[in-house]
């Protein structure tokens, strides 16, 4: 089975800082990683994923994350936030050649952006 | 351009009552799947389709039925709802090959 640990239910920072929001997961097998937003009131929006290729990156609205095999971590990082990236981040997995594409989220982190 | 569509958006239920949760999408997607929301749990999987006709257990299935008649429509159905059952629903799907899913805005219920 697989798991993921979202290291920080709420991230609180100020607008145009950066941020960091951690994620790290374990699995018997290997994994495809992806990260949703979801904005107050809605649903969850796909921000980026990892399926092979270069560890980092790129998503929409400026986030990147990088895949560490070694420390099964997918860290979501942004260089400068804004008052709009205010939401709820979600962290999920996927088993690679599974049968259902289940995904298996995290509970997410709360980033609250304060002017 | 609908994606997934779920109905109602909100609904208010007493105990014992039952109801039904519509999730349509219009994408041709084979795999469609329920999850529950629930602060600090993030989303957990209750029941999940592969295919039309098909359906299965995800982690949380006690207390919910599901049927998938045709390929474009997921019904989650709560025969006997428990104030436990408080929650906000999302269905959501995908397509062989495709890991990631297009979700539906989500269905506020309340048990009371």
């Amino acid at each position: 089975a697989q798991s993921v640990t979202q290291l920080d239910s709420q991230v609180p920072v100020f607008e145009e800082a950066p941020v960091e929001l951690r994620c790290n997961y374990s699995s018997s097998v290997s994994v495809y990683l992806f990260w949703y937003v979801q904005y107050p009131n809605q649903g969850l929006q796909l921000l980026l994923k990892y399926l092979s290729g270069s560890t980092l990156v790129k998503g929409i609205n400026g986030f990147e994350a990088e895949f560490n095999k070694s420390q099964t971590s997918f860290h979501l990082r942004k260089p400068s936030v804004h008052i709009s990236d205010t939401a709820e981040y979600f962290c999920a997995v996927s088993v690679i050649g599974g049968s259902n594409y289940k995904l298996t989220f995290g509970k997410g982190t709360l980033l609250t952006v304060n002017p | 351009n609908a994606g997934v569509t779920q109905t109602p958006k909100f609904r208010v239920l007493k105990t014992g009552q039952s109801m039904t949760l519509l999730c349509a999408q219009d994408m041709n997607h084979e795999y469609m799947y329920w999850y529950r929301q629930d602060p600090g749990m993030g989303l957990r999987l209750i029941h999940y389709s592969v295919g039309e006709g098909t359906t299965a257990k995800g982690e949380v299935p006690d207390g919910y039925n599901v049927s998938r008649l045709k390929k474009q429509n997921f019904l989650l159905g709560l025969e006997s709802a428990a104030p436990s059952q408080t929650s906000v629903y999302f269905c959501a799907s995908t397509q062989t090959g495709n890991y990631g899913y297009t979700f539906g805005s989500g269905t506020r219920l309340t048990v009371v």
